[in-house]
């Protein structure tokens, strides 16, 4: 079975600085990866997604992440967050031989952008 | 395009009371779809998923049950509310194995709050 770790459950960043979240990840096959945002009293919005091919990954609202086979991470950066980026945000993985498509997340990490 | 509907968006109920959460997804033919439970300040719990009409799988042991009565119908249901069942449900749908990515599409969420 798959499994995601995300190394940081809270991270807080001055407006303009980049952003680093980390996301490991277990898996004894091959795997797609997602990260997702999710804002207060929302549900997910897939942020970005890594299928094959080119290990760096870019997204909506500036985000990108790369994919790390030999240390099995996908970790999302962004160069320079606003305000608007607070948010939590998941790292998740499902197999590719996956039937029923069965994501599994990681335990979140809370982006606090200030001012 | 494809949408997903769920409701009621906030729900207030006395333990013992029964439950019905309701998801449709739109624009799509046999998906698969996904009920999650988001508690305070913690990641997403996979419930229950199904790969088609009537078929469940249910992912913990717990007082809850789901039920797929159409095909892009999926409804979650107590008999008897537990004060530990208070969360954020989400709903999800994501397109069958072999035509999709294995990403999943989220609704906008479910609030209970058992008193």
């Amino acid at each position: 079975a798959q499994s995601v770790t995300q190394l940081d459950s809270q991270v807080p960043v001055f407006e303009e600085a980049p952003v680093e979240l980390r996301c490991n990840y277990s898996s004894s096959v091959s795997v797609y990866l997602f990260w997702y945002v999710q804002y207060p009293n929302q549900g997910l919005q897939l942020l970005l997604k890594y299928l094959s091919g080119s290990t760096l990954v870019k997204g909506i609202n500036g985000f990108e992440a790369e994919f790390n086979k030999s240390q099995t991470s996908f970790h999302l950066r962004k160069p320079s967050v606003h305000i608007s980026d607070t948010a939590e945000y998941f790292c998740a993985v499902t197999t590719i031989r996956s039937n029923d498509y069965k994501l599994s997340f990681g335990a979140g990490t809370t982006v606090t952008v200030r001012a | 395009s494809q949408t997903i509907h769920q409701w009621p968006a906030t729900l207030v109920q006395p333990v013992g009371s029964p439950l019905s959460l309701e998801c449709t997804v739109e624009g799509t033919s046999n998906p698969n779809l996904y009920w999650y439970r988001q508690a305070a300040g913690r990641g997403l719990q996979l419930l229950f998923y199904s790969v088609g009409i009537g078929q469940i799988s249910s992912e913990v042991p717990q007082n809850l049950s789901a039920s797929r009565p159409q095909d892009r119908q999926f409804i979650l249901s107590s008999k008897k509310l537990l004060l530990s069942d208070s969360g954020f449900y989400l709903c999800a749908w994501s397109v069958f194995r072999g035509r999709g990515t294995g990403e999943l599409f989220f609704g906008e969420g479910s609030r209970l709050t058992v008193l």
